[in-house]
């Protein structure tokens, strides 16, 4: 499976952009690249997911570089409520993930 | 629309014992997956049903076991517990298309199972 780096975390103010990367050098060309978050005593919730193309949704953007070696997740002002852990992952479905460890994102308000 | 529901919230067992939990997911989704997220190891993906058939499976021993019914709804049993299958075990509902389709996968609150 191929795998993913994050940092472990990040801290952005509140209604500032904020930038989180991913490198996956080993993505194959049948991969989407899918971002999750998970709030404090929640389950997983599905952000954005992409193959080549930049990608928006009310939520965020997803910034894939050309070579497909790394992908950038933007959130275009940050809240309280976007503190939490986002994975990064790479799955030719949404039916079988393997999560790495995340980036913990602290909101300062 | 409803979300992905799994019953019981919380549960506690005594080792040795075994434990049955329950997924429904959201009506028109074929796919169900479980996960368990421990402290130490994070999220890890247990297997994948769809349409009563078991598609992928994780890298856990033969203790942990699932199924899927006609309706799509899934339950996942584990026998013989042990103090380190105490975790917080998620399921996720998608429509489960095959190949490269990157479909979005909606998960559950999840239950927490305590061994003791």
């Amino acid at each position: 499976d191929a795998k993913t780096t994050q940092p472990n975390s990040m801290e952005s103010n509140e209604e500032e952009p904020v930038h989180l990367p991913c490198n996956h050098s080993t993505i194959s060309g049948t991969d989407y690249i899918h971002w999750y978050r998970q709030l404090p005593s929640q389950g997983p919730e599905y952000v954005i997911h992409g193959l080549t193309s930049n990608v928006n949704n009310r939520m965020a953007s997803l910034a894939i570089a050309e070579d497909r070696k790394s992908s950038t997740l933007i959130l275009h002002r940050a809240t309280l409520r976007d503190a939490a852990v986002y994975y990064c992952i790479l799955s030719p479905t949404g039916n079988q993930f393997y999560f790495g460890t995340g980036t913990s994102l602290t909101v300062i308000p | 629309k409803a979300g992905v529901t799994q019953t019981p919230r919380y549960l506690i067992k005594t080792r040795g014992q075994q434990v049955t939990l329950s997924c429904s997911p959201i009506s028109g989704h074929r796919s169900v997956s479980w996960y368990q997220q421990t402290p130490g190891q994070g999220l890890q993906f247990l297997f994948e049903y769809f349409s009563e058939t078991q598609r992928n499976k994780g890298n856990f021993p033969g203790r942990f076991s699932g199924r899927q019914f006609s309706n799509s709804r899934s339950e996942m049993n584990v026998s013989t517990l042990e103090l380190g299958d105490s975790a917080l075990y998620l399921c996720a509902s998608s429509r489960g298309g095959t190949g490269p389709l990157g479909t979005e996968a909606f998960f559950g609150q999840g239950t927490r199972l305590t061994v003791v």
